[in-house]
């Protein structure tokens, strides 16, 4: 069973400053990835990181990074020279690679304020 | 890159008819097809995950009978809700998986009156 959990409901930041987004997960897996979904007022689903359990390297993709700190089970989102195309809704999740099913956490409402 | 779509992307019904949803692979086969729901400012809440050619696997408290899903080929699989009532209201988003990665349709607003 997998578990995910993001605390902050609202989350907002200066545009150009930086802001981290937290997210704590439980797994029962051994083989599996956690991931930050954007979803923007589209409501279309995107992807903006993703990161191999098995992986000590923090995943890094341009101003979005994650420090995942596998012993403490938490997978936070670093979101650096924020823009205002980055206000959305963010969600935590995980996943198996034995099984296709996702968990996803309550999700983070980023407001970004010019 | 793979791209998956949802048809119709908003369809308004009355209550106690039937509507079907569609959601296509566009450019790729995908074995497994996910059904998810949303309500405002909510996490997706996974229905069902759908396999071609087989019955699809719900999860707990979703009614199978009311909520049917059809994966007829590697590129198609269909939601529909059957008898819909005002609470079944939600944004219903689709996924299909290609090996490890899942990749989100746009999804379908549906309204019952």
């Amino acid at each position: 069973a997998q578990t995910v959990t993001q605390s902050q409901p609202e989350m907002s930041v200066q545009e150009a400053e930086t802001v981290t987004l937290s997210c704590t997960y439980d797994t029962s897996e051994s083989d599996y990835y956690l991931f930050w979904y954007k979803q923007p007022p589209s409501r279309q689903m995107i992807l903006v990181i993703r990161q191999e359990a098995y992986k000590q390297q923090n995943a890094t993709e341009n101003r979005f990074s994650v420090n995942f700190q596998k012993a403490a089970k938490s997978f936070s989102l670093k979101i650096s020279d924020s823009q205002l195309g980055d206000a959305a809704m963010y969600f935590c999740g995980s996943g198996g690679t034995s099984y296709g099913k996702l968990t996803f956490g309550q999700g983070t409402i980023l407001t970004v304020h010019p | 890159g793979a791209v998956v779509s949802q048809h119709p992307s908003w369809v308004i019904c009355k209550s106690g008819t039937s509507v079907k949803i569609e959601c296509r692979s566009l450019d790729f086969q995908a074995t497994t097809m996910f059904w998810y729901r949303q309500f405002p400012k909510q996490s997706l809440m996974l229905m069902a995950t759908s396999n071609e050619g087989s019955k699809a696997t719900y999860e707990q408290g979703v009614e199978k009978d009311k909520f049917l899903i059809n994966h007829a080929s590697l590129t198609l699989s269909t939601l529909t809700v059957t008898s819909a009532h005002p609470e079944d209201s939600s944004f219903y988003i689709c996924s299909a998986s290609l090996g490890s990665e899942q990749y989100f349709g746009p999804g379908t607003r549906l309204t019952v009156t």
